[in-house]
């Protein structure tokens, strides 16, 4: 079975300052890797996905991830964060294929400091 | 991507009844997911409906106290039977559609809040 770590429970940033959430994953097979964020009260919203090919990520927002297949990891970067940034972050994995639902991390909490 | 309409939105309930969350997409899916967020945690998978067949529960959930239907393509319902003050949580209806080179997406809905009093 799949697993997602998200290690940070709470990430505080300064406003206009780089932010990196980390995800670590437990697969045996190829990963279907996402972010999504999820502001209070709202619901979720897709930030990026990774399914195959280049390892770097381009998503909505600015934000960007890498995926490592070494490290098992598939952090989420912006280089310059907004107030409005400040939310819940869920990493999750699937077995691709969209016959099974996703495993959730246990999310990241932003918060951004003016 | 597929565009979900949950109902209710949200929802306050005595304990021992039961509630129904209805979930309609927008597009024909295969597989709708259900999924349980806890206060203040992550998702968790309760149950994948397709249509035509039973659901199948995720260790931990079981059908008795969470029974799905999916009588079409376009349609499910969640039903928390019996429910306890332990219940109370956002419940959320996904797809996955298939997107260009087999890549699938999931949509969420925006999510059903339940208190349980």
């Amino acid at each position: 079975a799949q697993s997602v770590t998200q290690p940070d429970i709470h990430i505080t940033v300064s406003e206009g300052a780089s932010l990196e959430l980390r995800c670590n994953y437990s697969y045996g097979a190829t990963p279907y890797l996402f972010w999504y964020v999820q502001s209070p009260g709202q619901g979720l919203q897709l930030l990026l996905k990774y399914f195959s090919g280049d390892t770097l990520v381009q998503g909505i927002k600015g934000f960007e991830a890498e995926f490592k297949r070494s490290q098992s990891s598939f952090n989420l970067r912006k280089p310059s964060v907004h107030w409005s940034d400040a939310a819940e972050y869920f990493c999750a994995v699937g077995t691709g294929g969209g016959a099974d639902g996703l495993t959730f991390g246990k999310g990241t909490h932003l918060i951004i400091q003016p | 991507s597929a565009v979900i309409s949950q109902k209710p939105s949200r929802d306050i309930c005595q304990r021992g009844t039961s509630l129904t969350i209805q979930c309609q997409v927008d597009s024909q899916v295969t597989m709708m997911f259900w999924y349980r967020q806890q206060p203040g945690q992550s998702l968790t998978l309760i149950a994948t409906a397709n249509q035509g067949s039973e659901a199948t529960y995720e260790s931990g959930f079981v059908i008795d106290k969470f029974p799905i239907s999916r009588p079409n393509l376009t349609f499910s319902t969640l039903t928390v039977s019996n429910m306890s003050p332990e219940d109370s949580s956002i419940y959320l209806c996904s797809v996955a559609l298939e997107g260009v080179s087999s890549n699938y997406g999931y949509t969420f809905g925006s999510g059903t809040r339940l208190t349980v009093v």
